[in-house]
């Protein structure tokens, strides 16, 4: 079974500039979240998406958004990029039975902003 | 709201000693617990987790990891350091059987020297 993929993985944007990350999950998952690492501020939630609706959020400013599509793809944007959105930008799936759904996580893009 | 601490930021054993790697949580309700690992440029691999049940947890790569209520901590220990596990581990909680909103540590640099 293939994993979870990002794409691009490697992005290099300038201040101001607009970016969408693209996740596919596992097949057969249903839920797809986002989280962003950098070395400041470590590895935070940014939101989860589950049968095209958000889930859950944390604490972000509205320039970052995402969508969930129906065959459970997912995209976040980021608008109006600032440089401290430099980050790596993980993305997570799960299967969401009734018990406990392990995260499986994808290598990440790499975004840049310059 | 729930924290994870994680104590050192950079743990360096030789190659056959313990590994230890602390954490402490926080939370207001019992919580699930977790370690990843992350190597260079990948993203993060689920080492092991505590939902219910058993408190001393096996994981992969010969890790393991005991749960304790009264201490709230979940440390991360392996009898016998190898090469291979130098990468960087974390800590995370989450309230939430859907298993997200995953909360995690600062992270801890493990170095295995020779």
């Amino acid at each position: 079974k293939a994993g979870v993929t990002q794409t691009p993985r490697y992005l290099i944007k300038t201040r101001g500039q607009q970016v969408t990350l693209s996740c596919s999950p596992i097949s057969g998952h249903r839920s797809v979240s986002w989280y962003q690492q950098t070395p400041g501020q470590g590895l935070q939630f940014l939101f989860e998406y589950f049968s095209e609706t958000q889930r859950n959020k944390g604490n972000f400013p509205g320039r970052f958004s995402g969508r969930q599509f129906s065959n459970s793809r997912s995209e976040m944007n980021v608008s109006t990029l600032e440089l401290g959105d430099s980050a790596l930008y993980l993305c997570a799936s799960s299967l969401q039975t009734s018990n406990y759904n392990e995260q499986f996580f994808g290598p990440g893009t790499r975004l840049t902003v310059l | 709201a729930q924290s994870v601490t994680q104590l050192g930021s950079h743990v360096s054993v030789s190659e056959g000693a313990l590994v230890l790697l602390r954490c402490n949580y926080s939370s207001s309700v019992p919580p699930y617990l977790f370690w990843y690992v992350q190597y260079p440029n990948q993203g993060l691999q689920l080492l092991l987790k505590y939902t219910t049940g058993a408190t001393l947890v096996k994981g992969i790569n010969g890790f393991e990891a005991e749960f304790k209520k009264s201490e709230t901590s979940f440390h991360l220990t392996k009898p016998s350091a190898h090469m291979s596990d130098a990468a960087e581990y974390f800590c995370a909680v989450s309230k939430e059987t859907s298993g997200s909103r995953l909360t995690f540590g600062e992270g801890t640099q493990l170095t295995v020297n020779p």
